[in-house]
């Protein structure tokens, strides 16, 4: 039973345009969420988070949204950069990290 | 460094061999996470520390896993009698306060890759 599903395995977005990473969660007891981007042979890294008290939260080009009444959350990249090109990992948290299964962005120059 | 260390960053051991993990939070950070990973799923929970204190196993696959953190700093994530399904990513991770500490993000180490043949 997934409590954290990224549906989506994979995006190709063109630079300069917006990426939309989508996330959709079960458990109404997670608490705040968060976004990791993870390169081959690296550990994933923090990129931003929400807690569930807000619906938007903003840092330089990235902006995650969550709607707790849909339990969806999403991932705004604006504007795409080659460098963005990752798996990116979608996380929720009640007292312990509950990971999705990642989606793998391209941005293609 | 600054960030999280793992060691070693590859291990390949026989089936039926014990294996230890290592793993260097972030000096000060109190709380410390180990996760595995499988290919192409993303890491799953095995076991909380706040400082030296094992708080939550619940993750641990079988009674084979088993992990310290005895001085509430390094800590050791220890498989006996590997088997071919452990083979894994295996992610340790810390964060500054306890996780009743307010919400905060956990920074993870590059991982290491645990091959059982």
């Amino acid at each position: 039973d997934q409590q954290v599903k990224q549906n989506s395995p994979s995006l190709s977005v063109q630079e300069g345009r917006i990426s939309i990473l989508n996330c959709d969660y079960t458990n109404s007891m997670f608490d705040y969420f968060l976004w990791y981007k993870k390169y081959p042979a690296e550990g994933p890294t923090f990129l931003i988070s929400i807690s569930s008290i807000k619906d938007k939260n903003e840092d330089g080009r990235f902006t995650v949204f969550l709607n707790k009444s849909a339990k969806h959350l999403s991932l705004h990249i604006v504007p795409s950069q080659p460098g963005d090109s990752a798996v990116y990992f979608c996380a929720a948290s009640a007292d312990k990290l509950t990971f999705g299964k990642g989606i793998t962005l391209s941005v293609r120059p | 460094g600054a960030g999280v260390s793992q060691s070693p960053r590859y291990k390949v051991a026989k089936r039926g061999q014990d294996v230890a993990l290592r793993c260097d939070p972030i000096s000060g950070h109190v709380s410390l996470f180990w996760y595995q990973q499988a290919l192409g799923q993303g890491p799953e929970f095995l076991t909380y520390f706040q400082n030296e204190a094992q708080l939550d196993k619940s993750g641990l696959p079988s009674d084979r896993f088993f992990a310290e953190r005895p001085e509430g700093s390094v800590s050791t994530l220890k498989i006996q009698r590997t088997q071919q399904e452990d083979s894994a990513v295996y992610l340790c991770a810390s964060s500054l306060l306890s996780r009743t500490g307010g919400n905060q993000p956990q920074h993870f180490g590059d991982g290491t890759r645990l091959s059982i043949l």
